[in-house]
């Protein structure tokens, strides 16, 4: 079966510029995540949907970030003014988050890197 | 604030013999544990979980060991298997919520 699929796999980019990356979660998953993973770092949460309620956005590091979910599935995040820094992967996930426990099933990810 | 810490960047088993990854965290609000291994250029794939009311959980090869008392959680991987060389992240999430916190990785390699 289809797991999430995210794209670009790879994206280079010019400081100053704007970026965004696909996420396609599993089909029937209402639950989607945006986690980054920096260099030598662990997986950093950046905004979570759930259904029609109001994202989480708790975990975006600032302003120039922003994501949102078509129809209830594909997902795109947006990284504007891009910045030396922003340089990781970044991973989606989905689940079914029927209750707790539920597990979050996770795309490749997009390797970001910013010149 | 590093809230899931796992202090080994890497460990180096031999074939067979018993992994143990260790994994420490802050925030006693956590009560639910998972693992997650990860190979080169993929995501992340879901080992094993613990619930805060248990103190053991067991698949297969795998076992997962959790101490509330001293906020600890490992992960025993046995016999080890040249397979198994990967990065293991801990990741812990608290009541209610559903974003995951994880730690930085151990880098597992097992030796034939």
């Amino acid at each position: 079966g289809a797991g999430v699929s995210q794209s670009p796999s790879n994206k280079v980019t010019e400081k100053g510029k704007d970026v965004e990356l696909r996420c396609d979660p599993i089909s029937g998953h209402t639950a989607l995540y945006w986690y980054r993973q920096s260099l030598g770092q662990g997986l950093e949460f950046l905004i979570y949907f759930q259904g029609n309620s109001a994202p989480d956005k708790s975990g975006l590091p600032s302003d120039r970030f922003s994501a949102e979910r078509t129809g209830g599935s594909v997902s795109t995040l947006t990284i504007q003014r891009t910045q030396q820094e922003d340089s990781a992967v970044y991973l989606c996930a989905s689940s079914e988050n029927r209750g707790r426990g539920e597990t979050q099933y996770f795309g490749p990810g997009t390797r970001l890197l910013v010149l | 604030d590093q809230q899931v810490k796992q202090n080994s960047p890497s460990l180096s088993v031999q074939e067979g013999r018993i992994s143990i990854l260790n994994c420490d965290y802050t925030n006693s609000m956590f009560d639910y544990f998972l693992w997650y291994k990860k190979y080169p250029a993929e995501g992340p794939t879901f080992l094993i979980s613990i619930s805060s009311i248990k103190d053991k959980n067991e698949d297969g090869r795998f076992t997962v060991f959790l101490n509330k008392s001293a906020k600890h959680l490992s992960l025993h991987i046995v016999p080890s298997q040249p397979g198994d060389s990967a990065v293991y992240f801990c990741a812990a999430r608290t009541q209610g919520a559903q974003k995951l916190v994880f730690g930085q990785g151990t880098r597992l390699t097992i030796n034939p």
